[in-house]
């Protein structure tokens, strides 16, 4: 077991352009999130996948922002047109939810990637 | 929006002391209420978790205090080491989001 893996570690960019994280989550976990983190603040949920379904996108995903995981394994979070304050560390989660849990209920594990930090200059 | 509080922002303790951080939330109905601990440069670890129908739950040094009737729960740290030294995060679900994070507080324990 690698862990979560994300890439790249870091990216600068100039405002306008657009950039993509990719997220590698533990093989068998069959749900990936992804978080935003500012400095001194926790993390604050974009949006999460149950294999390659996308159920729920925060109010903080604009537009410009879209998430993908084909095939249920990686996942993809594309920002278009970066903004100055689309700077912050992107962390990518996953976990393993089983068939019995009710609802969202066994979501509290999450394993964390190392996280992209992202400055738009 | 689920609204998590978390308190202090900031706790500096004196090696082998008690770290005592707070959290408290408005409304839950699921099932865990855990606490991730994050070192500079890494994503947040899950630490210790604690289901709601019991009062208290004890990893090694690590202690959580849970009260329902209050919606508040907080993370005990025993004999403190300057290894624990990090941001400590309380979570909570919130309707169709997965967890809801406090603000954190940043341990510094000094020796």
């Amino acid at each position: 077991d690698t862990g979560v893996s994300q890439d790249p570690r870091h990216k600068i960019t100039k405002r306008g352009q657009n950039v993509t994280f990719r997220c590698d989550p533990i093989s068998e976990h069959n749900r990936l999130y992804w978080y935003r983190q500012t400095l001194g603040q926790g993390p604050e949920f974009l949006t999460y996948f149950q294999n390659e379904a996308q159920l729920e996108k925060s109010r903080l995903l604009s537009d410009r922002f879209s998430a993908e995981r084909p095939k249920g394994s990686f996942s993809t979070l594309e920002i278009q047109r970066t903004e100055q304050g689309d700077s912050a560390m992107y962390l990518c989660a996953s976990s393993l939810v089983q068939y019995r849990d009710r609802g969202i209920g066994g979501s509290y594990e999450q394993y964390f990637g190392p996280g992209t930090r992202l400055t738009v200059t | 929006q689920q609204q998590v509080k978390q308190s202090p922002q900031s706790l500096i303790v004196q090696k082998g002391g008690i770290s005592i951080i707070n959290c408290a939330y408005e409304n839950t109905a699921f099932d865990y209420f855990p606490w991730y601990q994050q070192f500079p440069g890494k994503g947040p670890a899950l630490l210790i978790a604690i289901r709601p129908d019991v009062s208290e739950k004890k990893e090694g040094r690590f202690t959580i205090s849970f009260n329902k009737s209050a919606k508040q729960f907080s993370l005990h740290i025993m004999d403190s080491q300057p290894g624990d030294s990090a941001t400590y995060f309380c979570a909570v679900p919130s309707g169709n989001t997965p967890l809801v994070f406090g603000k954190g507080t940043r341990l510094s324990v000094i020796a």
